[in-house]
């Protein structure tokens, strides 16, 4: 089965600071999704990558996908406190893409103003 | 247009008891998928319901089942209740039709003791 590994496991950065969350997969990636969650709450879909090379942004947040390093990375650019969260990275396998996703343990991500 | 619902929000329950979680899709998505959700474990598939039929299942006990009526409501019964059951459920819906982002709700926190 797809194991997807998640780095850091928990972030605090300055407010107005960049910074990076890292999502690494033993199986080759055929569709990455990136979720925000709040503690106890539901998952906000940020965005999905399905290409090697892929890169998607949405306000201040980037996500690429690099095929070859079975990897994704989330990079959030001049951070703020709304930014705080669980950053959880999720993936289907070819044959089962939709609904059946596997997801990393996440990243717990602290933004002090 | 109205989010994926999730009905109750917190449910507190003994062991050994049974119980049924409630999900209403977004209106005109046609598969609901199922998500546990424990510190320890992270967030785990359930199953996949399509059209009314179990389209994916993870790797659960028969003790946690489901089902979707016509209208693409989804229910999820799980019985006799462990300790290890306590969790934040997930449900996601979609339109089910391959490789698209989940919309997922709030959850049923479920604490039993």
């Amino acid at each position: 089965s797809q194991e997807l590994e998640q780095s850091p496991q928990s972030l605090i950065v300055q407010e107005g600071k960049n910074l990076t969350i890292n999502c690494t997969s033993s199986k080759t990636l055929y569709g990455l999704y990136w979720y925000k969650q709040k503690y106890g709450e539901g998952l906000i879909f940020l965005m999905m990558l399905q290409k090697g090379g892929e890169e998607k942004s949405h306000e201040k947040i980037t996500a690429k996908l690099d095929e070859k390093k079975q990897q994704s990375s989330l990079h959030i650019t001049a951070s703020q406190p709304s930014h705080a969260g669980i950053y959880l990275c999720g993936a289907d396998g070819y044959e089962t893409s939709g609904s059946r996703l596997t997801f990393g343990e996440g990243t717990q991500l602290t933004v002090n103003p | 247009k109205a989010g994926v619902t999730q009905t109750p929000r917190y449910l507190i329950k003994t062991r050994g008891q049974q119980v049924t979680l409630s999900c209403s899709p977004i209106s005109g998505h046609r598969s609901v998928s199922w998500y546990q959700q424990t510190p320890g474990q992270g967030l785990q598939f359930l199953f996949e319901y399509f059209s009314e039929t179990q389209r994916n299942k993870g790797n659960f006990p028969g003790r946690f089942s489901g089902r979707q009526f016509s209208n693409s409501r989804s229910e999820m019964n799980v019985s006799t209740l462990e300790l290890g059951d306590s969790a934040l459920y997930l449900c996601a819906s979609s339109f089910g039709t391959g490789r698209e982002k989940l919309f997922f709700g709030s959850g049923t926190q479920l604490s039993v003791l």
